[in-house]
């Protein structure tokens, strides 16, 4: 168990580009979350995929946001146009629905993407 | 809606000294609680869970939590402190899964600074 990981831990970008960022959940886990963090604030919910299905999606995740896992292993968060609001940590988390888990719906979260936008 | 707030910002405490973390939440239906752990440019540590059962919650690095239906309250404690503990401390709430969603509402955070 390696543990959630997230690529890359920082990227900083001009407003108007395209970023994409990439978690790798634990092997077992079937479920992956993605979250936002800003200064100051908790992280705050943003989609979540069971296996390789989108099941929820934030208001927060606007038409320039995009999310995909499609093996239901790693996933990919996509901005486009990025905008200096969208400056923040985003966090990936998973959990798994396996009996041994299950009881503990406890999610384990990677160490984040910093995204500055200039 | 679920709501979580966690009303001191910044808590600052002398090394041995004990210190509480407060966490209030809001739901209309039954959820879970938890309280994370951040130091700095990291992700979020499990301190502890409450799921069901005894309502005083153990976790790691001397931590608990007592569950409070009556008050909507998950107040976080440690007996004694250690410089260690400085960091970013969040509660968090999520619904029973038989509401269908499994995402965490989390508080603002509480920063815990242990002074020497």
């Amino acid at each position: 168990d390696t543990g959630v990981s997230q690529d890359p831990r920082h990227k900083i970008t001009k407003r108007g580009q395209n970023v994409t960022f990439r978690c790798d959940p634990i092997s077992e886990h079937n479920r992956l979350y993605w979250y936002r963090q800003t200064l100051g604030q908790g992280p705050e919910f943003l989609t979540y995929f069971q296996n390789e299905a989108q099941l929820e999606k934030s208001r927060l995740l606007s038409d320039r946001f995009s999310a995909e896992r499609p093996k239901g292993s790693f996933s990919t968060l996509e901005i486009q146009r990025t905008e200096q609001g969208d400056s923040a940590m985003y966090l990936c988390a998973s959990s798994s629905t396996l009996a041994r888990y299950r009881a503990s719906y406890e999610q384990y979260f990677g160490p984040g993407t910093r995204l500055t936008v200039t | 809606a679920q709501s979580v707030t966690q009303l001191d910002s910044q808590v600052p405490v002398f090394e041995e000294a004990p210190v509480e973390l407060r966490c209030n939440y809001s739901s209309s239906v039954s959820v879970y609680l938890f309280w994370y752990v951040q130091y700095p440019n990291q992700g979020l540590q499990l301190l502890l869970k409450y799921l069901s059962g005894s309502t005083l919650v153990k976790g790691i690095n001397g931590f608990e939590a007592e569950f409070n239906k009556s008050q909507t309250s998950f107040h976080l404690r440690k007996p004694s402190v250690h410089i260690s503990d400085t960091a970013e401390y969040f509660c968090a709430v999520s619904l029973r899964p038989l509401r269908g969603t499994y995402k965490y509402i989390f508080g603002t955070g509480t920063r815990l600074k242990v002074l020497a």
